[in-house]
């Protein structure tokens, strides 16, 4: 899961293997979910988001699940590929001034073994 | 369709001086965000600017500032840099419809170094 500090916590997984990526949010009043994938030298890429009204949502090999009773968000990767390492990292978005002002968590480093 | 681009991609300035960092939205986004990404403080957001006007502003003091020209292309300026403001800025845009959940798109980076 995700925590403060210069290092990112990392998750080592086998090719094939399903991951799961955790995420604790810290504003009750967020409504607006969004996982991203960064890899290396480049810049975030949307994965999925959730809006608050639902618990689930679910792409390609890829579930979103939002626990707003304890304000926790998860990332579940069925078949992790090679391709998946990268770093991940959740955003809590606040509606504001017609749109939404994000807050960043600090990344977990997801590592996939061939 | 190309995508976000950044210019220039790396810089190094010394402390006292100050930048500019451009950000070209993809073609018809007139959403662009900006933000500032640290080994020690994460991705933090800067600012948020649709259709020339800010629409949205983080917790940053006032030497970071920004601009969005009719073309959608958008500016950072930081003034009196700090060796703390070494960083990765990023800029995003999404839209068309300045919807809040459109789904952004992230250029590759500037990364400034501040000596």
């Amino acid at each position: 899961g995700e925590s403060v500090g210069l290092h990112l916590p990392t998750l080592s997984v086998q090719e094939g293997d399903n991951s799961i990526i955790n995420c604790a949010y810290s504003n009750s009043a967020s409504d607006y979910f969004i996982w991203y994938k960064q890899e290396s030298g480049k810049g975030p890429q949307f994965i999925i988001d959730i809006r608050s009204n639902m618990d689930k949502r679910q792409g390609q090999r890829v579930t979103v699940l939002l626990n707003k009773t304890v304000k926790h968000l998860s990332l579940q990767i069925a078949a992790t590929q090679p391709g998946d390492s990268a770093v991940y990292f959740c955003a809590e978005n606040i509606g504001a001034g017609g749109s939404y002002i994000p807050t960043f968590g600090r990344g977990t480093s997801l590592i996939v073994h061939p | 369709k190309a995508g976000v681009t950044q210019t220039p991609r790396y810089l190094i300035k010394t402390r006292g001086q100050q930048v500019t960092l451009s950000c070209s939205p993809i073609s018809g986004h007139r959403s662009v965000s900006w933000y500032q990404q640290t080994p020690g403080q994460g991705l933090q957001f800067l600012f948020e600017y649709f259709s020339e006007t800010q629409r949205n502003k983080g917790n940053f003091p006032g030497r970071f500032s920004g601009r969005q020209f009719s073309n959608s292309r958008s500016e950072m300026n930081v003034s009196t840099l700090e060796l703390g403001d070494s960083a990765l800025y990023l800029c995003a845009s999404s839209g068309g419809t300045g919807g809040s959940t459109d789904t952004q798109y992230f250029g590759p980076g500037t990364r400034l170094t501040v000596l």
